[in-house]
């Protein structure tokens, strides 16, 4: 079965805190390939990252970083020192034969 | 390089009307997928084309159906429309080379499509 999970519907902290949005996933294949995106109020999807299965290094992109843990099913994504503009809902997402988003986090970055 | 377009950007219809939405992906993109967003259902995969061909389906009633153009810009359509159709339609598009798995792709602004 095909799956992602983001378990936090909602999340609010101040600004400058650091924040980590959990995305956990399931399938059976051994190739396959995990995103983040964010969404803005505007509606637009914007694309963060890309991550194929064979590939657990983490990555850092300014404030953001990503951890990947296969042991897990993993694939966090954390916010450092989080701005008002970083509010959005975020989706993790998995693309083996096909995509499938999670639910999204609502993420509230409180000034 | 200018990014996915997605045309008309708000639509009201009635019940029992059809509609169709517009899309014209990133140039040099040759895949275009749709998607609806939902408050209760999320993010749902509708179709996919490349080449002009339907490549990838999800689980929608035959009363949604799309096309693609020899110039990759792709219209979906939804027939006899129900008030549960009332949605955030995405357009998102991909070079389509990888063959769908890898691709990243690339999204529209949406169409919010309400239905009376």
């Amino acid at each position: 079965a095909q799956k992602v999970t983001q378990a936090q519907t909602e999340i609010s902290v101040v600004e400058k805190e650091d924040v980590t949005l959990d995305c956990v996933y399931e399938t059976r294949d051994t190739t396959y390939y995990l995103f983040w995106y964010k969404q803005p109020p505007s509606g637009e999807l914007v694309f963060l990252i890309r991550r194929n299965s064979f590939d657990e290094q983490n990555e850092i992109s300014g404030r953001y970083s990503w951890n990947f843990q296969k042991s897990t099913s993993s694939f966090n994504f954390t916010i450092t020192a989080s701005q008002v503009v970083d509010s959005a809902v975020y989706f993790c997402a998995l693309s083996d034969y096909k995509i499938i988003f999670g639910k999204g986090t609502r993420l509230h970055i409180l000034p | 390089k200018a990014g996915v377009t997605q045309t008309p950007r708000y639509l009201i219809k009635t019940r029992g009307q059809q509609v169709t939405l517009s899309c014209s992906p990133i140039s040099g993109h040759r895949s275009v997928s749709w998607y609806q967003q939902t408050p209760g259902q999320g993010l749902q995969f509708l179709f996919e084309y490349f080449s002009e061909t339907q490549r990838n389906k999800g689980n929608f009633p035959g009363r949604f159906s799309g096309r693609q153009f020899s110039n990759s810009r792709s219209e979906m359509n939804v027939s006899t429309l129900e008030l549960g159709d009332s949605a955030l339609y995405l357009c998102a598009s991909s070079s389509g080379l990888a063959g769908g798995p890898s691709d990243t792709q690339y999204f529209g602004p949406g169409t919010r499509l309400t239905v009376l």
